[in-house]
């Protein structure tokens, strides 16, 4: 099974940088997802990490390390609709994807 | 980008009726589809693996009598709820993987919003 820990809530100002942190605990692991959502809404695919490193895509970088099991997304330049709940996701090698409780993250003017 | 639709959006319905969802890949083959449940600000649950042509599996603790799935194509699985209760009002959504791409990327619906009274 997964075991997939991330901070309840994260508060940050327009303009800033948030660094939303993940740790997982896996049997078969095929990868490390990060998801936006808004409330009420499905989540939105932000990246994906299965090797060690940094990936960067515009304002949004997420980060993997399969020794230390320990993921996190970085969000520069925040905007207000940033504001979201930040789904950190695991994927097991049948293609499962385990889910952490997600970060809601406040963007304040 | 693949597109996955999920009919209805929304439904309410009394206590002890059935509700069909359906969950549609629009334009990319998925042998396998996904059903999740997401409680008010809780995350995402993993209910059970759709597999075309074949039995879904289920996820510890998911009454495969009560939450019937079926995934007679490449590109429609439906979960029906039977017997529904107010404790199964929930957001379901469902999500799937493209067979053309060589990626582990899950592309989800819209979501379903249950509410039975």
């Amino acid at each position: 099974g997964q075991n997939i820990d991330q901070p309840t809530e994260m508060t940050a100002t327009e303009g800033a940088i948030v660094q939303i942190n993940c740790t997982y605990q896996t049997s078969g692991f095929n990868g490390l997802f990060w998801y936006q959502q808004h409330a009420g809404e499905a989540p939105t695919f932000l990246s994906y990490n299965v090797l060690d490193g940094l990936e960067e895509k515009g304002r949004f970088s997420s980060f993997l390390s399969r020794s230390k099991g320990y993921s996190y997304l970085l969000l520069k330049e925040l905007q207000m609709k940033d504001s979201a709940s930040y789904l950190c996701a695991a994927l097991s090698n049948d293609y499962k994807l385990s889910f952490g409780a997600g970060t809601t993250v406040t963007v304040r003017a | 980008g693949a597109v996955v639709s999920q009919h209805p959006s929304w439904v309410i319905c009394k206590s002890g009726t059935s509700v069909k969802i359906e969950c549609r890949s629009l334009d990319f083959q998925a042998t396998t589809m996904f059903w999740y449940r997401q409680f008010p600000k809780q995350s995402l649950m993993l209910m059970a693996t759709s597999n075309e042509g074949s039995k879904a599996t289920y996820e510890q603790g998911v009454e495969k009598d009560k939450f019937l799935i079926n995934h007679a194509s490449l590109t429609l699985s439906t979960l029906t709820v039977t017997s529904a209760h107010p404790e199964d009002s929930s957001f379901y959504i469902c999500s799937a993987r493209d067979l053309s791409e060589d990626h582990n990327e899950q592309f989800f619906g819209p979501g379903t919003r249950l509410t039975v009274l």
